[in-house]
């Protein structure tokens, strides 16, 4: 069985410019979360994507989109990158078939330095 | 709104000695509540969860925690600490409102064992 996985794991870029992050989900999930985290913070939630819909989203602008493709991996789109928007990335899988809240699987995170 | 506080940001702790990491978190319904552990650099792994049931939890490492409702606590014990312990801990709340589902993570517990 293979775990989430992300790429790449590091990435660096200038202000105002677009970056992609990609995800696969642990196989059998059927659903994506994207989180941010800061350095010394908790991770916050971006968006969640069930069945290629956002299904759900935290308090980012915009500016961040995502995608969930019909192999249920996924794609964070963040465009005019800012400073603030260094963080280590993380996306998380799980498999929602019932109410209520199902475990999350984390991958290991792709680490973006703005500059 | 739902919110996690780990009181503690920094912990330090002999190797053997017995650790608790507190946590309470605020939320309207029945949460369910989780405690992740981070390596540097690392994703997130899941050490153990509470949805119903028994308040006492045991999870993988040998750490147990007791969901404590009157004093809205999840706090995380280890009877005898590793060296191999020495991580960030951080403890969410499962938010499913709207349909999806979010965690909502307190801003983590450094844990230090010293030899």
């Amino acid at each position: 069985e293979t775990g989430v996985t992300q790429s790449p794991t590091h990435l660096i870029k200038t202000r105002g410019q677009q970056v992609t992050l990609r995800c696969s989900s642990q196989s059998g999930h059927n659903t994506v979360s994207w989180y941010q985290q800061a350095l010394g913070q908790g991770p916050q939630f971006i968006f969640q994507y069930y069945r290629e819909e956002e299904n759900g989203r935290g308090n980012f602008p915009p500016r961040f989109s995502g995608l969930q493709f019909p192999n249920y991996s996924s794609e964070l789109n963040v465009n005019a990158l800012e400073l603030d928007d260094s963080a280590l990335y993380l996306c998380a899988s799980s498999l929602v078939r019932t109410s209520g809240s199902h475990e999350q699987f984390f991958g290991p995170g792709t680490r973006l330095t703005v500059l | 709104a739902q919110s996690v506080t780990q009181p503690d940001i920094h912990i330090t702790v002999s190797e053997g000695a017995s650790l608790e990491l507190r946590c309470n978190y605020s939320y309207g319904a029945t949460p369910y509540l989780f405690w992740y552990v981070q390596s540097p650099g690392q994703g997130l792994q899941l050490l153990l969860k509470y949805f119903s049931g028994d308040t006492l939890v045991q999870g993988i490492k040998g750490f147990e925690a007791e969901f404590k409702r009157s004093q809205s606590s999840f706090n995380l014990r280890k009877p005898s600490v590793h060296w191999s312990d020495a991580a960030e801990y951080f403890c969410a709340v499962g938010n499913s409102q709207g349909g999806s589902e979010k965690l909502v993570f307190g801003k983590g517990t450094k844990l230090t064992v010293n030899p």
